[in-house]
């Protein structure tokens, strides 16, 4: 059975940092991309970033670029995403979910449960 | 604003059959596959249709998909007051090299 689970959201102040860790279970980890979504209070799903299987290729949507790093740990099977300089507008559920198919170019198939992050003073 | 242009709403009865469309452009719908998702309240989205019109294992086939040239669009048949959720469609986007979503629709069950 996949699992995927989420941790190390919180209440943060703008400015601040945290880290989101995604433990990947169920699944060859090492085949496939990872991405990151996010949903802020009441809003639509937004994709945030996404890793290829080996970690040498990333991407980010514009209003996170420069200031989010994804990366993953395939001895762990854990996704990461750093979180830098955040802003009010980065509260959000945030998601980390496996693309659907072992190659490149696919949308999601499994998402874990989601991990709070609150960007407040 | 999102990529993907959806219906903010939709509704029907029990027993009815709605469609909610999906459009998009060349470099997302138009090359690549479509998947629509369930979201019910507070919980993460689940996976309803994959690849255009594949629906996973457990999903009742009361769900379908369908795609013609940058649009898409979900049916549900036989409408339950469990299918009251909101339900998002999603592509790969060429140009941005990532996951483009639509804006959602809220279904409701009168």
């Amino acid at each position: 059975e996949v699992q995927l689970v989420e941790s190390g959201g919180g209440l943060v102040q703008p400015g601040g940092s945290l880290r989101l860790s995604c433990a990947a279970s169920g699944f060859t980890f090492t085949s496939y991309w990872m991405h990151w979504v996010r949903q802020a209070p009441g809003k639509g799903l937004v994709w945030v970033s996404r890793i290829n299987s080996d970690g040498s290729s990333t991407n980010y949507a514009d209003s996170v670029k420069g200031r989010f790093t994804i990366s993953r740990d395939n001895a762990k099977n854990t996704l990461y995403l750093q979180m830098n300089s955040l802003r009010v507008e980065d509260t959000a559920v945030y998601y980390c979910a496996k693309a659907d198919i072992a190659a490149a170019g696919y949308p999601l198939d499994y998402w874990g449960q989601g991990t709070l992050v609150t960007v407040s003073s | 604003q999102s990529v993907l242009t959806q219906p903010p709403s939709a509704s029907g009865t029990p027993g009815q059959r709605v469609t909610i469309s999906c459009s998009g452009s060349s470099s997302n719908i138009g090359s690549n596959y479509v998947y629509w998702y369930q979201q019910l309240p507070g919980t993460a989205p689940k996976l309803l249709i994959y690849k255009n019109d594949q629906r996973p294992s457990g999903v009742p086939d009361r769900f379908s998909g369908s795609k013609s040239g940058t649009s898409a669009s979900l049916a549900i048949s036989g409408l339950r007051f469990e299918d009251e959720a909101d339900y998002y469609c999603a592509a790969w986007d060429d140009s941005l090299s990532g996951v483009v979503f639509g804006g959602g629709t809220k279904l409701t069950v009168l």
